[in-house]
């Protein structure tokens, strides 16, 4: 089983539609969340931290429970900008001073015109 | 505008040659690096921690001789593939840590490497 598992998608979806993105995380040691944007071909770049109190940034809006180890990122209002794949990420101490980011497969969104 | 330099974006070369990756922090000094493969429709997976001054941590099942790392100063990782062949085709990306900045950003990524292997 991966340790951090998202469904691959593609969601297509018409713009100005409302999305939801899931995630789990295996480990309860895992310290910090993150949700990445990855365009084609592109490196990742930072979407948003995940606080269990949940957090927002313009349309998206981002919920951790670390009760069930489960992360969200919903996306209000799709732009055809948003279209990429957006990657769950976790952030945990493997001892000592190193801490290990562990990316999920990634969820495709496609905002259809 | 980018904190971590990656060069080349792009490589092509034959099997058998040996291809160096760079990857620099601009900005601040990072005593650790990461590197990390993506092969097509799957996900970053870490192949190795860089540490600055001593030897790389390799992943499991990621070959130490094959993936020379070399962690030479406080703002210069290199990753070498050796003797590379079509498998080793793939998206390479760095990445640094900025202590300073960790909240904001837990890594700072480069613009990514990819391989062809002919």
């Amino acid at each position: 089983r991966k340790e951090v598992e998202q469904d691959p998608g593609p969601f297509n979806v018409p713009e100005g539609a409302t999305v939801a993105f899931n995630c789990t995380y295996s480990n309860s040691a895992s310290q910090s969340f993150f949700w990445y944007r990855q365009d084609c071909r592109k490196e990742p770049k930072l979407l948003m931290s995940v606080y269990s109190s949940g957090n927002e940034d313009g349309r998206f809006t981002a919920q951790l429970n670390r009760a069930s180890q489960y992360i969200s990122l919903l996306i209000r209002d799709s732009k055809l900008s948003d279209s990429a794949t957006y990657l769950c990420v976790v952030n945990r101490n493997y001892g000592g001073a190193t801490n290990k980011l562990i990316f999920g497969t990634g969820t495709l969104l496609a905002v259809q015109p | 505008g980018a904190v971590v330099s990656q060069h080349p974006s792009r490589v092509i070369c034959k099997s058998g040659t040996s291809v160096k990756i760079e990857c620099r922090s601009l900005d601040f000094q990072a005593t650790t690096m990461f590197w990390y493969r993506q092969f097509p429709k799957q996900s970053l997976m870490l192949m190795a921690t860089s540490n600055e001054g001593s030897k790389a941590t390799y992943e499991q099942g990621v070959e130490k001789d094959k993936f020379l790392i070399n962690h030479a100063s406080l703002t210069l990782s290199t990753l070498t593939v050796t003797s590379a062949h079509p498998e080793d085709s793939s998206f390479y990306i760095c990445s640094a840590r900025d202590p300073q900045r960790y909240s904001n950003q837990p890594q700072h990524f480069g613009d990514g490497t990819r391989l062809s292997i002919l």
